[in-house]
């Protein structure tokens, strides 16, 4: 099973501020690796898949990248309402799994 | 557009058996086209794969839970649905129906229910 490791589990931005948001894998993952944003109460919402394919409807302040066993996205000017948990996921041999997470809060 | 809602009891006993349907709106179960997955999350927790049901009868599930879990559909009723056995508190999780075209991402799910296994 791989394993996906995010980093930082928090942080801390203001509103404008770029965030970068870090998901590290065991094993080198194919291009099956996505990004969700989760907001309190609700279901999670696909941000990005294929690595750095934006999903029907997110801006394109929202992006990705990586290879290999090294995954990025990028918020490139926080907005109000992107303050949320952020996961990553990637599926092989028939198994998805998900990273731990990272809250982006306003500081 | 695509609906999914979660249905099934909240409060489930320990060593009982959980179950839950997905009742879909808007797409047909039946037209072999699409991924249709559980997932869950612990209160407070990360996300957890189970499993997902594709062209009516082929099952995928989550090694982990393998041997407690089953998800079956029934084009008839527009519903796909979950049991997983001898439950513990363990299984304590919200519970989300999803689906995809592809089996990589989840990019439809439904709003999540809570199901609390407790004496």
């Amino acid at each position: 099973e791989i394993v996906l490791t995010q980093s930082p589990a928090t942080l801390s931005l203001s509103p404008g501020e770029r965030a970068t948001l870090s998901c590290r894998a065991s094993q080198s993952v194919s291009s099956y690796l996505a990004w969700y944003q989760q907001k309190p109460g609700q279901a999670p919402r696909l941000l990005i898949y294929d690595v750095s394919n934006r999903a029907t409807g997110i801006p394109a302040r929202f992006s990705g990248s990586g290879s290999g066993t090294d995954f990025t996205l990028t918020i490139s000017s926080l907005e109000p309402e992107d303050f949320a948990v952020y996961y990553c996921q990637q599926r092989s041999n028939w198994l998805l799994t998900f990273g731990g997470g990272t809250k982006v809060e306003i500081k | 557009q695509v609906q999914l809602q979660e249905s099934g009891p909240r409060l489930v006993k320990p060593s009982q058996t959980l179950s839950l349907t997905c009742s879909v709106s808007g797409a047909s179960i039946s037209s072999g086209a699409y991924y249709w997955s559980w997932l869950r999350q612990h209160p407070g927790k990360g996300l957890e794969w189970i499993g997902y049901i594709y062209n009516s009868g082929s099952t995928y599930y989550n090694p982990s839970l393998k041997s407690r879990v089953t998800i079956s559909a029934d084009a008839s009723k527009r519903q796909f649905s979950l049991k997983v056995s001898s439950v513990t508190a363990a299984d304590t999780a919200v519970y989300y129906c999803a689906r995809g075209r592809r089996p990589d991402y989840v990019p439809y799910w439904g709003q999540g229910t809570l199901v609390t296994v407790s004496s």
